[in-house]
């Protein structure tokens, strides 16, 4: 079973600073890297799905980048907002493995 | 488009009961898959199926039957619940086969007590 980490596991920051968050999954057979933004009482909701090293993809605020031969992803926020609040997960798509979900980061933006 | 739908949204059971938890998707997807969801730890595959008659075991699957008959359906079954699984459950599906570089689409979660 494939060892998915995030890191940290929780953060608060104040409302319009930036932050940043790490996912780091095997590099070994790797297929995709998906990140997800759950919000609580809701279902995880998909961001990006990354297949490239060296991918970058933006949404609005929110960015990611891919390191596939080192196995790990950035998730950048700008200027976060109290509707950022929620948990990030990442999850490892690999060859001949399950698709497997990191723990999350748990992100709660204060007015 | 109704995506995902799972259903009931919460359920309370007796040990040793059983019951099963629907989940139905209207787009076509081919991977369908049931996760549950515990406190501090990450989202665990039960089980998954990759399309109409096929299914396989997850990380989690003692405990639970899931059956594909259909591409839209793919229903998780408990024969005797037990309290260990008290959880959110989970289904999630995909365009796909497994290895995707599509996002999956969840549905709104059970929230399940056994006790």
């Amino acid at each position: 079973i494939l060892n998915v980490e995030q890191s940290p596991q929780s953060l608060h920051v104040q409302e319009g600073d930036s932050t940043n968050f790490t996912c780091s999954f095997p590099s070994s057979n790797f297929y995709a890297l998906h990140w997800y933004r759950w919000e609580t009482a809701k279902s995880p909701e998909a961001l990006f799905v990354m297949t490239l090293n060296g991918d970058e993809k933006k949404k609005g605020r929110i960015s990611a980048t891919l390191n596939t031969k080192e196995g790990y992803s950035y998730l950048y926020i700008k200027g976060s907002q109290p509707e950022d609040s929620a948990t990030y997960l990442c999850a490892s798509d690999n060859y001949g493995q399950n698709f497997v979900f990191g723990p999350g980061t748990r992100l709660s933006v204060l007015p | 488009n109704a995506g995902v739908t799972q259903t009931p949204k919460f359920q309370v059971l007796k040990t040793g009961q059983s019951m099963t938890l629907q989940c139905a998707q209207d787009m076509n997807h081919e991977y369908m898959s049931w996760y549950r969801q515990d406190p501090g730890m990450g989202l665990r595959l039960i089980h998954y199926s990759v399309g109409a008659g096929i299914t396989d075991q997850g990380e989690v699957p003692n405990g639970y039957n899931v059956s594909r008959s259909t591409t839209e359906d793919f229903p998780l079954r408990l024969l005797s619940a037990a309290p260990s699984q008290t959880s959110v459950y989970f289904c999630a599906s995909s365009y796909g086969t497994g290895l995707t570089n599509y996002g999956y689409t969840f549905g709104s979660g059970t929230r399940l007590t056994v006790v």
